[in-house]
């Protein structure tokens, strides 16, 4: 039982670039979201997926989009990547409302 | 929007100390969640509370969901060095979304 996983670990980008971040979970939970966490600050939400085949802004979506590819997976897309856009990026899961589960992040930098 | 304060910022400890930190917001929630955070790590859960008035432990942690709903508490007792790290809050409404406090840091003093 892997919990939350994420890929991938690190990444560095050249400011116009596009990437995309999976994310996948293996504890049947409806509910996905993707935060970011900037230094020395708090989560924010970016997306959301209360179930499969919807999605939903969180805070501060700007910049991206996401896709509840089925259950399991939910990618987190950058169309042109920034260097507002280092962060590290987690996701989570929750099987109803409250409780969420994380995964190990995704460090990504913006040049 | 909803916003949640979250006291203290950081706290230096030593070994053995009691630790106290809490939350408050400005509206009502139903769960309260707290987590923790090492570095290079994503949170994890430590606690999640459900009722008004409930206290609820974990080993040597215990929280406490606030009358009034409106705030909550974490303890931990007789600290030990893997304690150090980030404690966040999290408050639950309604919707699916948690509002999360900026973070309490654990710092043991040399």
């Amino acid at each position: 039982n892997a919990g939350v996983t994420q890929t991938p670990k690190f990444q560095v980008l050249k400011t116009g670039q596009s990437m995309t971040l999976q994310c996948a979970q293996d504890m049947n939970h409806n509910s996905m979201y993707w935060y970011r966490q900037d230094p020395g600050m708090g989560l924010r939400l970016i997306y959301y997926s209360a179930s499969e085949g919807t999605t939903d802004k969180g805070e501060v979506p700007n910049g991206y989009n996401v896709s509840r590819l089925n259950k399991r997976e939910f990618s987190l897309r950058l169309e042109s990547a920034a260097p507002s856009q280092t962060s590290v990026y987690f996701c989570a899961s929750s099987r109803s409302l409250g409780e969420q589960y994380f995964g190990p992040g995704t460090r990504l930098t913006v040049t | 929007g909803q916003q949640l304060n979250q006291s203290p910022q950081s706290m230096f400890i030593q070994e053995g100390e009691d630790v106290s930190m809490n939350c408050t917001s400005s509206s009502i929630f139903n769960t309260w969640l707290w987590y923790k955070q090492d570095p290079g790590e994503g949170p994890v859960l430590l606690i999640a509370l459900y009722k008004a008035g409930e206290l609820t432990s974990n080993g040597r942690l215990t929280a406490q969901f606030g009358i009034t709903r409106k705030d909550s508490f974490l303890n931990i007792s007789a600290s030990i060095p893997s304690d150090v790290g980030i404690y966040f809050c999290a408050g639950s409404d309604s919707n699916y979304q948690l509002i999360w406090g900026a973070g309490t840091k654990l710092i043991i003093k040399p």
